[in-house]
């Protein structure tokens, strides 16, 4: 079945070092959006990417998507404890022929150590 | 954040009994989602609702059933709650499909369900 991945699972950094999550999809997506979990907390939408090749930027957050739209990164330059959290790349689903509902990536835990 | 609440917050109960989770919004969205999170499996569909009385199956739908009698409401029922089920379960919103453009899903705080 059609199945959205992302590595690495688990990432510790250094506060000011940079950190980079990648999504990667079975089948070709129409669109991708990212969401950020807070520990404890619920996800929270990022951005959504429609073209190929597309890169948006959110001051340190900077989101691309693949020229194929099977893949797409998140990249965090000089991380802040701020930072930490759980981050979801997201597609549409394909379930019995509609293509209505989204298939969350597995995830990337982010550790930023002061 | 978006007005969505969940109830209960958190519940403990036993193998074999029901359970009803409470979905509750304010933003008169018409889409409204069940998610369950576990780790190492990211957020996985259990069911949706495109309006009042439609409801699909997602992609762990098997166990769980849902209603949507009013737009503001959309209740999950574990008929017989298993210890597999024990998980989070996050209820989201959406003003349309998941595949279309501006189709970003607001969530609710959650519910962390214990099945002994």
């Amino acid at each position: 079945g059609q199945q959205v991945m992302q590595i690495p699972q688990y990432q510790h950094v250094q506060e000011g070092e940079d950190f980079t999550t990648y999504c990667n999809s079975s089948t070709t997506l129409s669109n991708i959006q990212w969401y950020k979990q807070r520990p404890g907390g619920h996800p929270v939408f990022l951005i959504q990417l429609v073209k190929s090749g597309e890169v948006k930027k959110q001051k340190r957050l900077t989101f691309q998507f693949g020229e194929a739209k099977k893949n797409s990164s998140l990249h965090i330059t000089a991380t802040q404890t701020t930072d930490v959290g759980t981050y979801f790349c997201a597609g549409p689903g394909n379930y019995g022929g509609a293509t209505n509902k989204l298939i969350f990536g597995t995830g990337t835990l982010l550790a930023v150590q002061p | 954040d978006a007005g969505i609440t969940q109830s209960p917050r958190h519940k403990v109960t036993e193998t074999g009994t029901p359970v009803t989770l409470r979905c509750h919004q304010t933003e008169n969205h018409r889409y409204m989602y069940w998610y369950r999170q576990d780790p190492g499996h990211g957020l996985r569909l259990i069911h949706y609702s495109y309006g009042v009385k439609d409801t699909d199956k997602g992609e762990v739908s098997d166990g769980y059933s849902v209603s949507r009698s009013k737009t503001e409401d959309f209740l999950l029922t574990l008929e017989s709650a298993t210890s597999s089920q024990t998980s989070v379960y996050f209820c989201a919103i959406s003003e349309s499909e998941g595949a279309g453009l501006y189709n970003e899903q607001f969530f609710g705080p959650g519910t962390r369900l214990t099945v002994l």
